[in-house]
């Protein structure tokens, strides 16, 4: 079956540092992946997505790219913020059914 | 335009009780999600519909668990009895479905279950 797979948690990064949290999945067929965060206190919320090979997501300066041959779907941001500060989840839709697949989270700590 | 909506936020029950939770979609969507996120870990899919029918509902332990969603529109997600193992944010979303095709999945607030 589908799986996801992300870096666990908690990163702790000071504010203006470079960020990545890593995410691989398993999958047959060509699924397509994405990035939610959850916020204190807040539902989930659809960060990015990327929906075939070589695709890049980017939203408020995250970006994510879909690696088919190393079946990886990494979150990057150049320079983090205090407000970033929240819990990220990785996630891959198989097509036919829509239904997410989510990896455990990775909650993200950023100190000023 | 308004998001899902979920009530109650919270509730608080002792094991072998019976709770309900209720989910409004997003007006429109015709797929309808329910998934439980146990602390620390990612939101599992429990039964999906499509409409008032059910396309996915493998996860759902139907000995105690049981979901209907009348008319198309409004859900609810029933336990009897609750076990502890059953304490989790209860999640509802809702996309304008369609199948072959990927819809946006828009998250409810969640409703935090304990049980005692």
């Amino acid at each position: 079956g589908n799986s996801v797979t992300q870096m666990e948690g908690p990163v702790t990064l000071s504010e203006e540092a470079f960020l990545t949290i890593n995410c691989t999945y398993t999958a047959t067929g060509y699924p397509s992946l994405f990035w939610y965060v959850q916020y204190p206190g807040e539902g989930l919320q659809l960060l990015l997505k990327a929906t075939k090979a070589d695709d890049k997501g980017s939203n408020k300066g995250f970006e994510a790219t879909y690696r088919k041959e190393t079946t990886s779907f990494h979150l990057e941001k150049g320079s983090v913020q205090v407000s970033d500060s929240a819990v990220y989840f990785c996630a891959l839709s198989d097509r036919a059914g829509n239904m997410l697949t989510f990896g455990g989270g990775t909650r993200l700590m950023v100190k000023p | 335009e308004a998001g899902v909506a979920q009530s109650p936020r919270y509730k608080i029950i002792e094991k072998r009780q019976s709770v309900a939770f209720w989910c409004n979609p997003i007006s429109g969507h015709a797929t309808l999600y329910w998934y439980q996120q146990i602390l620390g870990q990612g939101p599992k899919l429990l039964i999906q519909f499509q409409n008032n029918g059910v396309v996915d509902d493998s996860q759902l332990p139907k000995d105690r668990f049981s979901a209907e969603r009348l008319k198309g529109v409004d859900s609810t997600l029933k336990i009897q009895p609750a076990k502890l193992e059953d304490s989790a944010v209860y999640l509802c979303a809702s996309s304008l479905g369609g199948r072959g095709v990927y819809n946006e999945q828009f998250f409810g607030p969640g409703t935090r279950l304990t049980v005692l």
